[in-house]
């Protein structure tokens, strides 16, 4: 019953593929998050989106590409990955960035060989 | 600064006994508490949150409480049932910088 909705649920690329991960929510909600959580580990913050702009970029490496199409969109971008870069990819919203909690989707667990 | 530190980072617990998670933070400014619930492969779920200007909160089985003063906040779990095993992250925001952090995770294990 979650109302972020991320795909793919599970994504398998090469270190020169190109993919993109997508997340949407109709909750309404002004603020979405791109967190990566490795194994036994807490989500940690990638991307901040607030009202379509960037608002916070966690010194991401530029293999990793934001986008926010509208306020019910927002995608990631892959390209060049590197193994470590294997993990689960979580989106969540919230209202806005001052109206907690967040509420994140099931992720994406993305391998790369 | 804005680190968490969770603790135990195990427990094990009886089925119907309590259980306890604490929490410390370091950044004053907090002002926004929740706890989250992941179960394996699962995403983080919201399951109860509390702000600075309220001392405890509770739903049903599940209560926070939150101490300003010495900085620290925890969960409290009673009556405890085998699908409350997960693994439980607090978290801490302060709405002036806008970033999550999480503590470093307790799983808990109930035993039947």
């Amino acid at each position: 019953d979650t109302e972020v909705t991320q795909t793919p649920k599970h994504l398998v690329m090469g270190m020169t593929n190109k993919k993109s991960l997508k997340c949407e929510q109709h909750m309404g909600h002004r603020a979405m998050y791109w967190y990566k959580q490795k194994a036994k580990k807490p989500p940690e913050l990638m991307f901040v989106y607030s009202y379509e702009k960037l608002s916070i970029n966690e010194s991401v490496p530029s293999r990793f590409s934001p986008e926010c199409p509208n306020s019910s969109l927002l995608n990631l971008h892959l390209h060049a990955l590197q193994p470590e870069d294997s993990a689960l990819y979580l989106c969540a919203s919230s209202q806005d960035l001052e109206d907690q909690p967040q509420h994140f989707g099931d992720g994406t667990r993305l391998s790369i060989l | 600064g804005e680190n968490v530190e969770q603790h135990p980072s195990t427990l094990s617990v009886q089925e119907g006994d309590s259980a306890v998670i604490k929490c410390t933070y370091s950044d004053s400014a907090s002002n926004y508490f929740p706890w989250y619930k992941q179960e394996l492969g699962k995403r983080p779920q919201l399951i109860i949150d509390i702000r600075s200007n309220v001392g405890e909160k509770k739903d049903q089985r599940i209560a926070v409480t939150l101490n300003k003063t010495a900085k620290h906040f925890s969960l409290h779990i009673t009556e405890t049932q085998p699908e409350d095993s997960a693994v439980y992250f607090c978290a801490r925001i302060n709405f002036g910088n806008e970033k999550l952090t999480f503590g470093t995770g307790t799983r808990l294990t109930i035993i039947p």
